[in-house]
């Protein structure tokens, strides 16, 4: 079965300033997906960035970007030029690459404090 | 176009009643997922349905089920329903038929067990 650890509870880093999400998962699978989602107190869950497992290229968008290591089975998340609104909880999740199969399996999520 | 709606938005309930939660996906998606957030387990999967079919299911009681309709609108429903299940709930929705989708979320479902 796969699983996906978040080993940090909470983060905080002062507003502007860069941080680093750590993510780790396992499994014997080497088609599937990795995702960051953002939960603020609103609750929605929002997909902040993905990354496909067969691809090489770390995923980037905007001041998001991911060190993904596959063979390390990690998957980070950097948050560049932090700003007051990424205050929320960060989730990592894995999704199988099988057909059919969307179940999003989750991390025990980063709570992330921003310092203005 | 409209995002993903879920119904009601805060719910009490006592012990042993049943509840029955609703989900709107958006319009052209096919794929509804449901998932329980608590504080102590954490984000779990419950089921997910793609035309009308359940098509992947979570390690859940029988309590919990759910059902999708001819719209893509699914429902799920806890019967005797217990203090732990108070919970956020959650439901996605996504294309379900493409390998590379995304899964858009609904603002969730409070559930308070009393």
């Amino acid at each position: 079965a796969q699983t996906v650890t978040q080993s940090q509870p909470e983060m905080s880093v002062q507003e502007a300033e860069t941080v680093t999400l750590s993510c780790t998962y396992d499994t014997s699978e080497s088609d599937y997906y990795l995702f960051w989602y953002k939960q603020p107190p609103s609750r929605q869950m929002i997909l902040v960035i993905r990354q496909e497992a067969y691809k090489q290229q770390n995923a980037t968008e905007n001041r998001f970007s991911v060190n993904f290591q596959k063979a390390a089975k990690s998957f980070s998340l950097k948050i560049s030029d932090s700003q007051l609104g990424d205050a929320a909880m960060y989730f990592c999740a894995y999704r199988s690459g099988e057909d059919s199969n969307y179940q999003l399996i989750w991390g025990a999520g980063t709570k992330l404090i921003i310092k203005p | 176009k409209a995002g993903v709606t879920q119904t009601p938005r805060y719910l009490i309930k006592t012990r042993g009643q049943q509840v029955t939660l609703s989900c709107s996906p958006i319009s052209g998606h096919r794929s509804v997922s449901w998932y329980q957030q608590t504080p102590g387990q954490g984000l779990q999967f419950l089921f997910e349905y793609f035309s009308e079919t359940q098509r992947n299911k979570g390690n859940f009681p029988g309590r919990f089920s759910g059902r999708q309709f001819s719209n893509s609108r699914s429902e799920m429903n806890v019967s005797t329903l217990e203090l732990g299940d108070s919970a956020l709930y959650l439901c996605a929705s996504s294309l379900g038929h493409l390998r590379n989708t995304e899964a858009f979320f609904g603002q969730g479902t409070r559930l308070t067990v009393v």
